[in-house]
C-alpha cells in the first residue's frame, strides 16, 4: 500500500531532550515536507526537500533540523525542544513540487507535547 | 508577506451546495490546491487548479481566477461525512514550497 509512515504517533517529552520524528514513504517520491498544525493557524511548512541531500527552509524552520540521506526517509529533529513546539506534525510527499492530479500524500501525524 | 484567506466556519444542511472561498497574496503563483481534513487526521488531496476555470471531480468542483487571486471549492449534494476542515494551499513556485490557508470548518446539519 502506498503510504507515508510517521513515528511515533504520540510523544510527550521534556524541555531540552533531543528527539527525532521519523518519516518514510514507499512511493519513490522526490519531494518531501514537514508541517506543523496549530489551532487557528492552519498548516505551516517547516522544511521541504526536493531530492536527496537537497533541503530548504519553509516558513517556520527555527528550532528544527532535517536530513535527506535517502530518498524514502525525511526525519525531523528537535535538538532542544521547547513548550512552544507542542503541536501536531505532519510529513508529506509527492512526485513533483506542484502535483496537479494527485497532490501531496500526508502521514497520519505525530502529536508532540513538550512539558 | 504571503497569506491565504478563507472563512473560518461554514454551516450547511445535508443535500445543499456550499462554496468555500480562498483569496491569496503570494510572491508567485504556480497552482492552487484544496485538501480535506477530518478531526486532526491526515489531510487528503481534493483538487488542483493551475489555470483559470473550473475543475470538476464528482461532487466537488474547484475554481480559479488568477487575475483576481481568488479560488473556491464547491461542494454539491452535501453529506454528513463532508463535515470536516477544508484548506486551500498555494505553490508560489515550482519548488516544493506550499503555503496553506488557516482552514474552513464545514458543519453539515441534517
Amino acid at each position: 500500500e502506498a503510504q507515508v509512515t510517521q513515528n511515533p504517533r504520540y510523544l510527550i517529552t521534556v524541555t531540552g531532550k533531543k528527539l527525532t520524528v521519523t518519516c518514510s514513504q514507499n512511493m519513490n517520491h522526490e519531494y518531501m515536507s514537514w508541517y506543523r498544525q496549530d489551532p487557528g493557524l492552519g498548516l505551516r511548512q517547516i522544511y521541504y526537500s526536493m531530492n536527496v541531500e537537497v533541503t530548504d527552509k519553509g516558513d517556520v524552520p527555527e528550532g528544527y533540523k532535517v536530513s535527506r540521506k535517502e530518498k524514502r526517509n525525511f526525519p525531523l529533529i528537535l535538538e532542544s525542544p521547547s513548550p512552544n513546539q507542542t503541536s501536531l506534525y505532519f510529513c508529506a510527499s509527492s512526485l513533483s513540487p506542484a502535483p496537479a492530479n494527485y497532490g501531496y500524500t500526508f502521514g497520519s501525524g505525530t502529536r508532540l507535547t513538550v512539558v | 508577506g504571503q497569506s491565504l484567506e478563507q472563512p473560518s466556519e461554514v454551516t450547511a444542511v445535508e443535500g445543499a451546495i456550499v462554496q468555500i472561498n480562498c483569496t491569496y497574496q503570494t510572491s508567485g503563483f504556480y497552482g492552487l490546491s484544496w485538501y480535506q481534513q477530518h478531526d486532526g487526521g491526515a489531510p487528503t488531496f481534493l483538487s488542483y487548479n493551475a489555470l483559470d476555470g473550473l475543475e470538476e471531480t464528482g461532487r466537488f468542483s474547484s475554481f480559479l481566477s488568477r487575475s483576481d487571486s481568488y479560488g473556491y471549492l464547491l461542494l454539491q449534494e452535501l453529506q454528513m461525512k463532508d463535515s470536516a476542515s477544508y484548506f486551500c494551499a498555494v505553490n508560489p513556485g515550482n519548488t516544493g514550497k506550499l503555503i496553506f490557508g488557516q482552514g474552513t470548518t464545514l458543519q453539515v446539519k441534517p
